[in-house]
């Protein structure tokens, strides 16, 4: 069956940098556009960024452009998101998730945390 | 920006028929999916394409649609379904994705 587990999140100082790995199985990786949501303690869900199945082309939230980079290796089965110049406001669990069915995001990680705190 | 336009909580009594609604300008254009997440645990999808049902999710969940507005309909609420429901769906132009702010069902 489908499987995500994310990994990388952590406590990190504002400023500094932070990468986050989605390990995928169960399903032919590279043939799935992939996302990164992300949810605020206590707060609702939020898109980050997109990334098309062959991974040439990418989108993101206003609130990351610019500092968040979203990238794959099909060879690794692996989901990457690259975080620098993280801001308190980035404190979240982040997930990836594949979109599949309909373009929806059809299966979820269970989440990675990050707390960007001093 | 672009945004999605929920109700903050919808409370029902088990076998009652809940309703979500969601609006949003750009829903005409776009499909909008929902999801439910209950605590600590990872968003589940329900409904994808405004109203088609994923393999696995009981009938008693269903979408809808009319003009700006999507509906999550819960026939029959159960205890279970007692969670927060997000609904999504692209921009009119499909290079950024939003969620509605959520709706925690009270059962």
């Amino acid at each position: 069956q489908v499987q995500l587990v994310e990994s990388g999140g952590g406590v990190v100082q504002p400023g500094r940098s932070l990468r986050l790995s989605c390990a995928a199985s169960g399903f032919t990786f590279s043939r799935n556009a992939m996302h990164w949501v992300r949810q605020a303690p206590g707060k609702g869900l939020s898109w980050v960024a997109f990334i098309s199945y062959r991974g040439d082309i990418q989108f993101y939230a206003d609130s990351v452009k610019g500092r968040f980079t979203i990238s794959r290796d099909s060879s690794k089965n692996t989901l990457y998101l690259d975080m620098s110049s993280l801001r308190p406001e980035d404190t979240a669990v982040y997930y990836c998730a594949r979109e599949g069915t309909g373009e929806a995001f059809d299966s979820w990680g269970q989440g990675t945390l990050v707390t960007v705190s001093t | 920006s672009y945004e999605l336009t929920q109700p903050p909580s919808v409370s029902v009594s088990p076998g009652q028929t809940a309703i979500i609604t969601c609006s949003g300008d750009a829903l005409p254009k776009q499909y909008a999916y929902w999801y439910q997440q209950k605590p600590g645990q990872a968003p589940v999808l329900v409904i994808y394409k405004d109203s088609e049902r994923p393999s696995g999710i009981p009938e008693r969940f269903s979408g809808s649609t009319s003009g700006t507005t999507v509906t999550l309909t819960i026939s029959g609420v159960q205890a279970e379904d007692e969670a927060d429901y997000y609904c999504q769906s692209p921009d009119s132009s499909g290079t950024f994705w939003v969620f509605g702010g959520g709706t925690k069902l009270t059962v």
